[in-house]
């Protein structure tokens, strides 16, 4: 099992461009998270879908939109990109048997120029 | 958004026992949650308390209080690969993080 993927892992972007996250997960967990860490912070949560056909706003969601391609996919893109978005992104997923633990991928790490 | 406090950074030497404080002011949520994040890696599970009391696992204990609304994360025998960010969570089925402990573990 490959667990949680994110690509890409490095990003580079000018205001104004647009670009958008891929995460995937093949531990047939239900529901899956899209999260930012600034610096010296903790994970503030953007979008989450609870399930495979639902998505919901989290603390930080403006500026972003989401997508739940199917019960693997949950990607994340940014319109129209603002240097306040530069942030390490992670997405992560939890099953039903475990709902309390979520499993993180490796993340990606945006600068917005 | 929820309020979780965590000390911002804790220093302790190889073998001894750190806690590692969270208090928060929400309610109603399902459990507490633990992670540890190494620097320039994610987060990963460490330990969950859904009721009130001691979780032991290996090294690591949690505990938890709601009516006192504080939790903490006990480490035994540090290590200095122990040296990380550990970080509270509530959990609503979507989470909450806290702003992360930074602990330095020296020998």
């Amino acid at each position: 099992n490959a667990g949680v993927t994110q690509t890409p892992k490095f990003q580079v972007l000018k205001t104004g461009q647009s670009m958008t996250l891929q995460c995937a997960q093949d531990m047939n967990h239900n529901s899956m998270y899209w999260y930012r860490q600034d610096p010296g912070m903790g994970l503030r949560l953007i979008y989450y879908s609870a399930s495979e056909g639902t998505t919901d706003k989290g603390e930080v969601p403006n500026g972003y939109n989401v997508s739940r391609l199917n019960k693997r996919e949950f990607s994340l893109r940014l319109e129209s990109a603002a240097p306040s978005q530069t942030s390490v992104y992670f997405c992560a997923s939890v099953g039903m048997s475990s709902y309390n633990e979520q499993f993180f991928g490796p993340g990606t790490r945006l600068t917005v120029l | 958004g929820q309020s979780l406090e965590q000390p911002s950074e804790v220093t302790a030497v190889e073998g001894a026992i750190v806690q590692i404080n969270c208090t928060y002011q929400t309610s109603g949520f399902y459990g507490l949650s633990w992670y540890q994040q190494h620097d320039g890696g994610a987060p990963t599970f460490l330990s969950y308390n859904a009721l009130d009391g001691l979780e032991e696992t290996g090294r690591f204990s949690s505990f938890l209080s709601r009516s006192d609304s504080y939790g903490y994360l006990l480490l035994q025998e540090l290590q200095m690969k122990d040296s990380a960010s550990y970080f509270c969570a509530v959990n609503f089925n979507k989470f909450y993080f806290g702003s992360g402990t930074k602990l330095n573990v020296k020998p």
